[in-house]
């Protein structure tokens, strides 16, 4: 089966350029997590889905990011304009959601995309 | 509100070495705890977990025991090995399950032949 797929792994961008990563969760997973990971740090979650609607986007600097799921699938998040701050690892994680019997409370992640701004 | 403490790293270890990482918690409500790890060039992936006081997760040799009264999930493991070189996080949720997992700054652990 396959993992929770991000791409592109690495992005280098100037300060000021916009950048969007994608995600495609795992088969049958309802929830789909974005999560930013400064170096030295623990991740930090910025949106969760459930299916297509996000129920947790408090931590989402929104004046600059955007994320969207349209088809409670694959997911993209995006920064415009992005600033020297931004750079770290944004993780993507899915999970089957509440309800489903095989939900362990595990999530399952990505290998993350690394952006650094210039 | 709710976090978690993490002993600061990296540390290096030989082989066969005994391992604890400390990990405590601040939660309100009464939260699931587990060891996530990240091997090199992989993606984060669960270790273990425990979701209520006392219980004890295990997994790959790895043990940790869910102490209330001390709000802390310590990682322990009698004898690593030099394919246990990862970063661990400790985290917790108190939604019920892993929706909302807070996550503390992980520990680089290395272990030399």
């Amino acid at each position: 089966e396959a993992g929770v797929v991000q791409s592109p792994r690495y992005k280098i961008i100037e300060k000021k350029q916009p950048v969007a990563f994608w995600c495609n969760p795992i088969s049958g997973h309802n929830t789909l997590y974005w999560y930013r990971q400064n170096l030295g740090q623990g991740p930090e979650l910025l949106i969760r889905y459930e299916n297509e609607e996000a129920v947790d986007d408090s931590q989402l600097p929104k004046d600059r990011f955007s994320a969207e799921r349209l088809k409670g699938v694959d997911s993209t998040l995006k920064i415009q304009p992005a600033e020297l701050g931004d750079s770290a690892v944004y993780l993507c994680a899915s999970s089957p959601g509440a309800g489903k019997g095989y939900n362990t409370g595990e999530l399952f992640f990505g290998e993350g995309s690394r952006l650094t701004v210039l | 509100g709710n976090s978690v403490t993490q002993m600061e790293g990296p540390v290096t270890l030989s082989e066969e070495a005994f391992l604890t990482i400390n990990c405590t918690y601040t939660a309100t409500g009464y939260p699931s705890l587990f060891w996530y790890v990240q091997y090199p060039g992989e993606g984060l992936q669960l270790l273990l977990k425990a979701t209520k006081a006392d219980d004890k997760g295990s997994n790959k040799g790895f043990e940790a025991t869910y102490r209330k009264e001390t709000t802390s999930f310590h990682l322990e493991k009698g004898s690593v090995q030099v394919s246990d070189s990862a970063v661990y996080f400790c985290a917790l949720s108190v939604q019920g399950g892993s929706e909302k997992l807070v996550f503390g700054k992980g520990m680089k652990l290395t272990v030399n032949p």
